[in-house]
């Protein structure tokens, strides 16, 4: 166990509608990354808080937006969902803002859009 | 050109035997890399880092970098079938770390 917690564990939605995913990080770390994958693919990265603010972004258009707390948890939020946004949904948490730095990922959230 | 590159396998070994991953990368300013295995149907679990050159050895696991050939590459030594997974590469894209290119993955399957 990482100590990575996500909730919920799968979802189902419909085309259109919104949804909130919720990460809960690593004792003692201050930053996560959201990660996308679909099947048969490797996590493709979202964007990532770090002290509350966005510190870096993959190639996701806005309607992908995330929020994170003073107790370092995180929120992605998926705004207009489309068919193509099923997928495995990962956070993973870190600690600081370095390049070499170990990142360990939660159970991840199952998202499917009908 | 995918910024992270990993034969999709399967790779199949024996039981015992040697199971060797490959991976390349193309940005030629990355420092830091990562293997990563995952189960079917389980969230990425971390084997290994390395950030030098050269040899990283942790149990079983052996990760071998080479930044002037952008390769990495992971040795699984005495191989078991509950090594059967993919296995990711992982690079970090900045400055920043837990920002990651990830390979496609490599099937493995551990035959006892």
């Amino acid at each position: 166990e990482t100590g990575v917690t996500q909730s919920p564990t799968h979802l189902i939605k419909t085309r259109g509608q919104q949804v909130t995913l919720r990460c809960s990080s690593q004792s003692g770390h201050n930053t996560v990354s959201w990660y996308q994958q679909a099947l048969g693919q490797g996590p493709q990265f979202i964007f990532q808080y770090y002290r509350e603010e966005e510190n870096g972004r993959g190639n996701f258009p806005p309607r992908f937006s995330g929020l994170q707390f003073p107790n370092y948890s995180s929120e992605l939020n998926v705004n207009a969902l489309e068919l193509d946004d099923s997928a495995l949904y990962l956070c993973a948490s870190s600690l600081g803002g370095q390049m070499n730095t170990e990142a360990f990922f939660g159970q991840g959230t199952r998202l499917t859009v009908v | 050109q995918k910024e992270v590159e990993q034969n999709s396998g399967p790779l199949s070994v024996p039981e015992g035997a040697i199971a060797s991953l490959n991976c390349t990368y193309s940005d030629r300013v990355s420092q830091s890399f990562f293997w990563y295995r995952q189960y079917s149907g389980k969230s990425p679990e971390l084997i290994m880092s390395i950030y030098s050159n050269g040899d990283k050895e942790d149990g079983r696991f052996t990760a071998q970098l080479n930044k002037a050939s952008q390769y990495v590459s992971l040795l699984i030594r005495d191989s078991q079938p509950s090594d059967s997974a993919t296995y990711l590469c992982a690079v970090n894209r900045g400055p920043a770390g837990n920002q990651f290119y990830f390979g496609t993955g490599t099937s493995l399957t551990v035959i006892p």
